[in-house]
């Protein structure tokens, strides 16, 4: 059963463009993180939330959380080189072990 | 402050051969996790620790043993590599578990079991 899905896998994009990519889940989560991985470095973390509904902006980076705390979307604005990387979402159900990522997106943003 | 360090950065083995990847952390976090990342398959946990002296299965802990005997230092064992065991291999550590706070992640070791 695929617990966390993120879409799509692969997007590629001329710099100044905007994107979005999805999280979705199959069960409710007590949160849901986003992080961004480059090459040859571990994953970092961007945003953490917790609360359904809410909207969360960093720069040119906008998270959007489902009211049913079960999606959540990224949107980069304006979309740079320097964006270019894994993005990942990771949940937690809240009990014992259950902390998931998804497969991730990669994105590569085109100079 | 150097976070989250993994030694070595890369190794190849032989099947068959055993190898301790090493992970230290001077932010005092009490937890901390292996992960796995595969082409396609995302960021897999392995085994991990919620403080000194403990450890835990995670989703993919066959072929694996830890230890936490130094709460700064979390050590990923292979006893017989195999060539399914070829990975790049993460360690990361957080002040609480799971999803509450963030996870601090090293730049990985890249495994190649031949």
């Amino acid at each position: 059963t695929q617990l966390l899905e993120q879409s799509p896998q692969f997007l590629s994009i001329q710099e100044g463009e905007n994107l979005t990519v999805y999280c979705n889940s199959s069960s409710v989560f007590s949160s849901l993180q986003w992080y961004r991985q480059e090459p040859g470095e571990g994953p970092v973390l961007l945003v953490t939330v917790v609360t359904g509904g809410e909207v969360k902006k960093l720069k040119r980076l906008t998270f959007q959380f489902g009211d049913a705390r079960k999606d959540s979307s990224l949107h980069i604005t304006a979309a740079q080189p320097g964006d270019t990387g894994l993005y990942l979402c990771a949940l937690s159900k809240g009990q014992g072990f259950s902390f998931i990522f998804g497969k991730g997106t990669r994105l590569l943003v085109k100079p | 402050n150097a976070g989250v360090t993994q030694t070595p950065k890369f190794r190849v083995l032989k099947t068959g051969q055993s190898m301790t990847l090493l992970c230290a952390q001077d932010m005092n976090h009490e937890y901390m996790y292996w992960y796995r990342q595969d082409p396609g398959m995302g960021l897999r946990l392995i085994h991990y620790s919620v403080g000194e002296g403990t450890t835990a299965k995670g989703e993919v802990p066959d072929g694996y043993n830890v230890s936490r005997l130094k709460k700064q230092n979390f050590l990923l064992g292979l006893e017989s590599a195999a060539p399914s065991q070829t990975s790049v291999y993460f360690c990361a550590s957080s002040y609480h578990l799971w999803g509450s706070q963030p996870q601090h992640f090293g730049d990985g070791t890249r495994l190649s079991i031949l």
